[in-house]
């Protein structure tokens, strides 16, 4: 158990749908990230929070958004759904910003869009 | 645009043989971390090489960074079942890019 939580663990939806995923960070860790695995991208990063504040932005399309909230939960937005945003969306947390800090990755929301 | 990538894709071995798997871009990285991931889990991060031509021992795995910071491979000795699982490598400075991962199954 890394100490990450996300909700929900799996998620069916339509397309054109709205969902958010949550993800509570480990106690302690002030940086969050996002990222999406598919089979035929691997694992793409999406989004780091740092203390509330956006750090740094991957290939998050402009039909996603994300936030971190003063708990330091995080939630990642996805809307207008389409069939090929289906897949795992992790999110990992680190002590601080830097890369040479470890991320605890959590267990993954499946996204299934129909 | 930095890339990773990671060779072989797939590789199956029978227990207690010795392997090794790359991870090569034509970028220098600062610093390349590795994880492993298993089915339905998070990646779980192994190791962090830093300095060029760094060697660094975890159990059976081995990690090497290339001298000029380009390339790393991880290399198992006398492969266990337990080390089945995607081998995952990880770079980047401001933004982290993946590797597309080896998957790796070691047949018992």
């Amino acid at each position: 158990d890394s100490g990450v939580t996300q909700t929900p663990k799996h998620l069916i939806t339509a397309t054109g749908q709205r969902v958010t995923l949550r993800c509570s960070p480990r106690s302690g860790d002030l940086s969050v990230y996002w990222y999406q695995q598919s089979l035929d991208q691997g694992l793409q990063f999406l989004i780091q929070y740092y203390n509330g504040e956006e750090r740094a932005k991957g290939n998050i399309l402009e039909r996603f958004s994300a936030q971190q909230f003063p708990d330091l939960h995080s939630e990642l937005n996805l809307s207008s759904l389409e069939l090929g945003d289906s897949a795992l969306y992790f999110c990992a947390s680190s002590v601080d910003g830097g890369q040479l800090y470890e991320q605890y990755f959590g267990p993954g929301t499946r996204l299934t869009v129909t | 645009t930095q890339l990773l990538e990671q060779s072989p894709q797939f590789l199956s071995i029978q227990e207690g043989e010795n392997l090794t798997v790359y991870c090569n871009s034509s970028s220098v990285f600062s610093s390349l971390q590795w994880y492993r991931q298993e089915p339905g889990e998070g990646p779980v991060l192994l190791v962090t090489v830093v300095t060029g031509g760094e060697v660094k021992k975890l159990k059976r795995l081995t990690f090497q960074f290339g001298d000029a910071r380009k390339d790393s491979s991880l290399h198992i000795t006398a492969a266990q079942p337990g080390d089945t699982g995607l081998y995952l490598c990880a770079g980047g400075d401001d933004k982290i890019i993946f590797g597309k991962g080896t998957r790796l199954h070691i047949l018992p």
